[in-house]
This record gives structure tokens, C-alpha cells and sequence, in this order.
């Protein structure tokens, strides 16, 4: 009930290509999805969130897709950066829980 | 605005010594949140706190650990008798108001029990 389910694990990507995070919840009541990048050493930053109002948001090259019905929400970045190589974290609120991570590598 | 700063930055405990994790939340904000993160491991939940109140701590182990957040000064996690297993990174977040949004997390305390 209270689990955030992320895949994959692990993510390589070429310099210019699409990034593409899942993640699956089971707790209806959990009504915010942020997203978090942690660089090694730091804390997690919050990135991009989205409500289940709504199905797409949009920051620069970063957009969640929602889909309430299947209770699964997802990170896409477009044009992937080296600078983007980090750990990403998916969350769902009412009390944060985090998903596993996925730690993404963009290749030059 | 300095951030949630959280000190010390590492921490080396033997075995059986007591372990004191310190956060300062954010100017303005008087809710915190503790954090624990094992190598390749996502944020697990521990511990929700206010201003002399701890309003969730659902994710505390029941023993060795406790959280304070007193009306003056940093926010305390305290382990005591530490064991090989409470090494992990843990982490501190702010914000201004309770369990909705607004969380700034902190740099973390990396603890290493040898």
C-alpha cells in the first residue's frame, strides 16, 4: 500500500536521447508526485511535480506523464545531458515515500 | 538563505558508541523530516517532527533511535549503541509548512559504524 515501485534500476543513454523513468503506486490517497535528482554527496533536489488533476507536465526538458487510472506516473527527459547523469528518485505524498531510484548515465 | 544544513557532513562511531546527527531547517520553516538512505537504496521514511513535537514516527526503529526538535537549536537524531547495519547516509528536509510541499533537503550525514 504504502510502496512507489521505480524502474529501471540503472539507465544508459547517449548524449541527445530521451530518458525514460517509470514508477507504479497502489495508495489512492497519495495526491502529489514529485521527482528528485541526487548527485553524489548530496541531498536529493526536487526537480519536477505533478498532482493527479492533471496528466502532463512540462519544465524545460523535463516532463512527468500521469496516468491516474493506472496509478503509474513517469519522468521523461528529452535531449539528455551528461550533466543529467544522477540518481532519480520518484515520490508520492501524503507522507513522502520514495521510490528505489534509478541512476542514470548519459554518454557523451 | 542557507539551506537545511546538516552536521557533521561524516561521522566514524565504533561499535556500542552513541551517534548525534544535527539539522537546522531552513529559515522560516518548523517542520522537519528525517531521511535514512543505505548504499543503493532509495529514502526511507524515519521520523516527522515540529517544534517540540513529533507528530510522525511511524518509520523509527523502536530502539537505539530517537528524534527531538526542541524549541531552541538544530533538530537531534540520536542513535544509540550503534551497530554495523545504522551505517547509511541519513537525511534531513525542511519545510514551511506540514506533510505537503515545499521539502529542501539537506546535504546529509554519512554515518560509518566500524
Amino acid at each position: 500500500q504504502q510502496q512507489v515501485k521505480q524502474s529501471p534500476q540503472s539507465l544508459i543513454v547517449q548524449k541527445g536521447g530521451i530518458s525514460i523513468i517509470n514508477c507504479a503506486y497502489e495508495n489512492t490517497a497519495f495526491d502529489y508526485f514529485p521527482w528528485y535528482q541526487q548527485f553524489p554527496g548530496k541531498g536529493p533536489a526536487l526537480l519536477i511535480a505533478i498532482r493527479p488533476d492533471v496528466s502532463e507536465k512540462k519544465e524545460g526538458r523535463f516532463t512527468i506523464s500521469f496516468n491516474k487510472s493506472a496509478k503509474q506516473f513517469s519522468l521523461h527527459i528529452m535531449d539528455s545531458q551528461p550533466g543529467d547523469s544522477a540518481t532519480y528518485f520518484c515520490a508520492a505524498l501524503d507522507k513522502l515515500i520514495f521510490g528505489t531510484g534509478t541512476r542514470l548515465q548519459v554518454f557523451p | 538563505n542557507a539551506g537545511v544544513m546538516q552536521n557533521p557532513r561524516h561521522l566514524v562511531r565504533r561499535r556500542g558508541q552513541e551517534a548525534r546527527l544535527r539539522c537546522s531547517p531552513m529559515k522560516g520553516h518548523s517542520h522537519v523530516y528525517w531521511y535514512r538512505q543505505l548504499p543503493e537504496e532509495g529514502l526511507k521514511f524515519m521520523v516527522y517532527l515540529q517544534k517540540e513535537n513529533i507528530i510522525d514516527e511511524s518509520g523509527m526503529p523502536k530502539e537505539r533511535f530517537s528524534a527531538e526538535f526542541p524549541k531552541e537549536g538544530p533538530s537531534i537524531l540520536r542513535i544509540q549503541q550503534v551497530v554495523r547495519g545504522d551505517s547509511a547516509a541519513y537525511f534531513c528536509a525542511s519545510s514551511p509548512s506540514g506533510l505537503r510541499y515545499g521539502y529542501t533537503f539537506g546535504s546529509g550525514t554519512r554515518l560509518t559504524v566500524v
